[in-house]
């Protein structure tokens, strides 16, 4: 069974379309998160999310809106899309304690044309 | 959190030992030192953690100095398998809520030969 699952694996769209990103995960944990990994392949983190507590990068544009719906999933919302939001997104989730690990899915990758 | 300094790059051969080295000068006393891999067209994977002692798992070994402003991650026999980046992280164990983020560095790429 796949723990951290996010769908589409691969996006492509238009600049100024509004798309969004799902994922789940079958963990039991309690803490979601969403990475962003650009053509230079930093890894960097957007959103935090924990029992309706939402931490958030303070350089990830406001287009950008994490939402979920139970603790199992963590979806990502981007409005407005741009060439610069071009990227490979990873979910992950872990429990809250410092000393767990985090789980990743697979990536997303989006393509803005 | 404190910064890491890892080398970018290191080669080793199919079946031999690799030691993967990372500086952590700034450590403060309540980090954890955790080490994730990224395969190619994967997410990053968990490798190993540790506080102050030495740990070993069926992945890896994790070597920490005794003043712990280094660490080394240890594989015992690389394979194919195990070329990725590798990345050396350090978690404040205070953090207990959605603020227990990783902060990924620029790894080191790991590259086995056969």
């Amino acid at each position: 069974d796949t723990a951290v699952s996010q769908t589409p694996k691969y996006l492509v769209t238009q600049m100024g379309n509004d798309k969004s990103i799902k994922c789940e995960q079958n963990l039991g944990h309690d803490t979601m998160y969403w990475y962003k990994q650009d053509s230079k392949k930093f890894l960097k983190i957007m959103f935090s999310y924990n029992n309706k507590e939402l931490i958030i990068n303070e350089t990830v544009p406001n287009r950008f809106s994490p939402k979920s719906p139970d603790k199992a999933h963590l979806n990502l919302h981007i409005n407005s899309l741009e060439l610069g939001d071009s990227a490979v997104y990873f979910c992950a989730s872990s429990l809250r304690n410092s000393n767990q690990p985090q789980h990743f899915g697979d990536g997303t990758r989006l393509s803005i044309l | 959190d404190a910064k890491t300094t890892q080398p970018n790059s290191m080669e080793s051969n199919e079946e031999e030992p690799v030691h993967l080295p990372c500086n952590h000068s700034t450590i403060s006393g309540t980090d954890y030192i955790h080490w994730y891999r990224q395969l190619p067209s994967q997410g990053p994977e968990y490798v190993i953690h540790g506080l102050t002692s030495n740990v070993n798992n069926r992945m890896a070994s994790l070597a920490i100095a005794e003043d712990r402003k280094s660490s080394t991650l240890i594989l015992h026999r690389a394979t194919l398998r195990d070329a990725a980046v590798y990345y050396c992280i350090l978690r404040d164990r205070g953090k207990h809520n959605a603020g227990n983020m990783l902060t990924f560095g620029g790894g080191t790429r790991l590259m086995v030969k056969p």
